[in-house]
């Protein structure tokens, strides 16, 4: 069946633009993850979903960072006044209620010029 | 934070089994681990976990020690392909966790 998916693909953006990454989960999967992760480095947690709870936002590194999942399926990472240090590749994750296993999409390549 | 060492690099030869091991001496009774791998330029993929039974999928095996502060990841046969860096986590599972992803291993397997 369809994996998770991202789009786009690969976005380059000036410095002080906004951006919006967009991640389209499994369907079935309630919990969604955020991760991004800067060249040659591990995996950053930024935010979860898991159903109709509050989400875990402890992850976001600055409030130009925001991120909303909208009807428990899509969700889009929101970037505000971007940064040349937000450059990374932003991964978007999502699992069913009783797996611990998580399905990766194949991220979003984020380049702030 | 769920917290696990690795080594940061290893070799293996084409056709060998790999083992990789991982260090999680925090590791509480419920909390399950967890395999992951991300070869170059791709999200990361689930490869197995297990909470203390040594366990075997059709990519790997996973060896969990007795007192559970330790396992190894083995891939019998590694392929050039098998070529990535191998993440170890450590999380309760259910409804409401997050992984939290170390550095991990970066296995290179010579032809």
């Amino acid at each position: 069946g369809a994996g998770v998916s991202q789009s786009p693909s690969n976005k380059v953006t000036e410095k002080g633009k906004d951006v919006e990454l967009r991640c389209d989960p499994i369907s079935g999967h309630t919990a969604l993850y955020w991760y991004r992760q800067s060249l040659g480095q591990g995996l950053e947690f930024l935010i979860y979903f898991q159903g109709n709870s509050a989400p875990d936002k402890s992850g976001l590194p600055s409030d130009r960072f925001s991120a909303e999942r909208t009807g428990g399926s899509v969700s889009t990472l929101t970037i505000q006044r971007t940064q040349q240090e937000d450059s990374a590749v932003y991964l978007c994750a999502s699992s069913p209620p009783t797996s611990g296993s998580v399905d990766f999409g194949p991220g979003t390549r984020l380049t702030v010029l | 934070d769920a917290k696990t060492t690795q080594p940061p690099s290893m070799d293996c030869a084409e056709g060998r089994a790999a083992n990789l091991p991982c260090n999680h001496s925090t590791i509480s009774g419920n909390e399950y681990v967890y395999w992951y791998r991300q070869i170059h330029s791709q999200g990361p993929q689930y490869i197995i976990h297990g909470l203390k039974n040594n366990e075997t999928n059709e990519m790997a095996s996973l060896i969990i020690t007795e007192d559970r502060k330790s396992s190894t990841l083995i891939l019998p046969h590694a392929t050039l392909r098998d070529t990535a860096v191998y993440y170890c986590i450590f999380n309760s599972g259910g409804s409401n966790y997050k992984l939290t992803f170390g550095k991990g291993t970066l296995l290179t397997v010579n032809p």
